[in-house]
C-alpha cells in the first residue's frame, strides 16, 4: 500500500523559511515522479511543484517560482519542499503526491498524503 | 499558463440522479485531463485519467468524456458518498493547472 507521510509545517512569520519533507513507502520510489499540491483554507487545489523520478526535470507553480525550491533523496525515499520568504498566501495545507507517469515522468497524481499545514502569520 | 474553467461551481441533487460536470481548457490540451473527487476533510483521489480512463478501484458510474478543449465527467447514479467536490486537471503541460472545483450537495 503506498503511504506519504508529509512533516513540517507550522507557524512561520512572513519573510521565513520552512522545509517540508515527505516519506514515500509502498512503492519503488525512485521509479516515480513526485509533486506538492496544496490548499489554502477553504479554497481549490493548486500544484505547487512537481520533480521527476531523477530530479532532471522540475515544475513549478508561477506563485512560487523563485522563492521555492523541490528536491528528493531517493537513497531515503524522501520529497523536499524548501520554501523561503514566505507569504500571508503560501497558508495552505500542502500535500505530498505520487505521480504514476511511465518512465518516471509527469503524467497525473494518483497517491495522495494527508498533508501538513503551513500557516504564515506574523 | 492554461486556465481549467468548471461549471457548475456547485450543483444540488438527489441519490440516483444522473449528474454531469463540465471542464473546458483556456487551449487545446487534447486528452490531457484529469478529475478528483475530494470529499469533505480527506485528501482527493483521482477518478479519471486522460480524459475517459477509470482508475483502477474506482466504481463504474464515474466516466469522463471529452478532448481539446471540452470535457465532462457524469455519475450515472449518484450515491450517497459521491457528495463531494470535484476538481478537474490538465496534464498537458507546466504549469499543471486545476479547476476551481464543483461541489455535489445533497438535495
Amino acid at each position: 500500500e503506498v503511504q506519504l507521510v508529509e512533516s513540517g509545517g507550522g507557524l512561520v512569520q512572513p519573510g521565513r523559511s520552512l522545509r517540508l519533507s515527505c516519506v514515500a513507502s509502498g512503492f519503488i520510489f525512485d521509479d516515480y515522479a513526485m509533486h506538492w499540491v496544496r490548499q489554502a483554507p477553504g479554497k481549490g487545489l493548486e500544484w505547487v511543484s512537481g520533480i521527476n523520478w531523477n530530479s532532471g526535470t522540475f515544475g513549478y507553480a508561477d506563485s512560487v517560482k523563485g522563492r521555492f525550491t523541490v528536491s528528493r533523496d531517493n537513497a531515503k525515499n524522501s520529497l523536499y519542499l524548501q520554501m523561503n520568504s514566505l507569504r500571508a498566501e503560501d497558508t495552505a495545507l500542502y500535500y505530498c503526491v505520487k505521480d504514476p507517469g511511465w518512465f518516471g515522468e509527469f503524467y497525473y497524481f494518483d497517491s495522495w498524503g494527508q498533508g501538513t499545514l503551513v500557516t504564515v502569520s506574523s | 499558463d492554461i486556465q481549467m474553467t468548471q461549471s457548475p461551481s456547485s450543483l444540488s441533487a438527489s441519490v440516483g440522479d444522473r449528474v454531469t460536470i463540465t471542464c473546458r481548457a483556456s487551449q487545446s490540451i487534447r486528452s490531457s485531463l484529469n478529475w478528483y473527487q475530494q470529499q469533505a476533510g480527506k485528501a482527493p483521489k483521482v477518478l479519471i485519467y486522460a480524459a475517459s480512463s477509470l482508475q483502477s478501484g474506482v466504481p463504474s458510474r464515474f466516466s469522463g468524456s471529452g478532448s481539446g478543449t471540452d470535457f465532462t465527467l457524469t455519475i450515472s447514479s449518484l450515491q450517497p458518498e459521491d457528495f463531494a467536490t470535484y476538481y478537474c486537471q490538465q496534464s498537458y503541460s507546466n504549469p499543471r493547472t486545476f479547476g476551481g472545483g464543483t461541489k455535489v450537495e445533497i438535495k
